[in-house]
Order: structure tokens, then sequence, then C-alpha cells
């Protein structure tokens, strides 16, 4: 089984300063790892992934996450906040190998970035 | 290219009724997932089809169903309608039904139960 916790159900930060989202996950075989964004009215869009390859994985618009075994950890940063990042965040988690596609996620983080 | 659409993009139902919501994948697409997103929650998931074939289901009640048809379009049907079934429901596409493969989101069909 697998599960997923974010620290922080909101984060604010002012324009320019370091994102720092927290995720720390659970799974009983090694996992793949997601981090998705949802703007207002809107599906989800993954930012990036991790699947047992680097442990730092970068995605778009300037976003990365580090893979922690040790830590149970796939935590989300961007050095620089823009405006445009506001919105919500989810950190999700599926079975490595398996034939199911099934995204567990977290309960997500809303980011605010203030002017 | 089109992306995954579902249809309709709102709807209101009573208690009690009956709700067919409906995805088309992205072109080439075969695996289609279903998830459900109560308001400030995350979304949890329902149902993935591939080729046509069931592959995995969540912790839902008999009332929610699916099917995916030869176009790989899909329908997500839920009986009986609870004021509890009241979400957003978003559909994925992806290649393949292996999980490191990117899933590409609808922006979902927002139900209400009234």
């Amino acid at each position: 089984a697998q599960s997923v916790t974010q620290l922080g159900s909101h984060v604010s930060v002012s324009e320019g300063a370091l994102v720092l989202l927290r995720c720390n996950y659970s799974s009983s075989v090694p996992p793949y790892l997601f981090w998705y964004v949802q703007y207002p009215n809107q599906g989800l869009q993954l930012l990036l992934k991790y699947t047992s390859a680097a442990t730092l994985v970068k995605g778009i618009n300037g976003f990365e996450a580090e893979f922690k075994k040790s830590e149970t950890s796939f935590h989300l940063t961007k050095p620089s906040a823009h405006m445009s990042d506001a919105a919500e965040y989810f950190c999700a988690v599926s079975p490595s190998g398996g034939s199911n596609y099934k995204l567990t996620f977290g309960k997500g983080t809303l980011l605010t970035v203030n002017p | 290219d089109a992306g995954v659409t579902q249809s309709p993009t709102h709807l209101i139902k009573t208690r009690g009724q009956h709700v067919t919501l409906r995805c088309s994948p992205i072109s080439g697409h075969k695996s289609v997932s279903w998830y459900q997103q109560v308001l400030g929650q995350g979304p949890q998931f329902i149902f993935q089809y591939y080729e046509k074939e069931e592959r995995g289901r969540g912790n839902f009640p008999d009332r929610f169903s699916a099917r995916q048809f030869p176009n790989y379009s899909s329908e997500l049907n839920v009986n009986a309608l609870l004021l509890g079934d009241s979400a957003l429901y978003l559909c994925a596409s992806s290649l393949t039904q292996g999980s490191n493969t990117e899933a590409f989101f609808g922006q979902g069909t927002r139900l209400t139960v009234v």
C-alpha cells in the first residue's frame, strides 16, 4: 500500500523567495513519485516525476524535487517564486513495475505568492 | 492536438438520480483512469481501464461503474446519487497502463448533488 503526506496545507511566500513544498511517502515497494499542479477550475498538470533514475529531478517552470529514500521524502523546490506559481500542488505516489496505473495523492498544498 | 476532453463540464443532479460522465482520451492513448476530487482534498482513484478492460478499481461502492469503448473513450456511471458524491471528477489518459508513463488530466466534470 502507498500513502502520501503533504506537510502544510497552505504555504505563503513573497515573490522572488524560495518555494519549498514538503512531501513524505510510504510505500511497500519501490515507488514512483510525482508532483502535479492544479490551477483554479482546471485539471492537473504534471510538474515532474521520479521513476528510479536520477534522484534529483528537474521539471517544468523551474521546479525540481529530490528523492531521498532514507527520509522517505520528495520535497518540491523552486529558487525564486513568481506570481504565476500561485496554485494548488499535489504530491502523488504509485507502485513501480506494476501494470496498474493507480496514483495515490496527498491532500494538497495551496501556494500563495505575495507581491 | 486535442488534450483529454470531458463532458459535461458542470452538472447538477438530485439525490437518487443516475449520472453518466464522459471522457475522450488523447489520440493514441489506450489507458483511461477516473478520479474523484472532493473539495479541499486530493484526487482519489476510482477506476483504470486499458484496452477496454478494467485493470484497477479503487475503494468505491458498486454504485460506481465504468466502461471503455473500442475508440478508447470512456464513461463513468454513478447510480443512486448521494450528497457526498458531489465532487470534481477527473479523467486521465496515458499511452500505456504502466505507472511510469505520464497521465494527462482533463479539466474535469463538476458534479453537484442536491
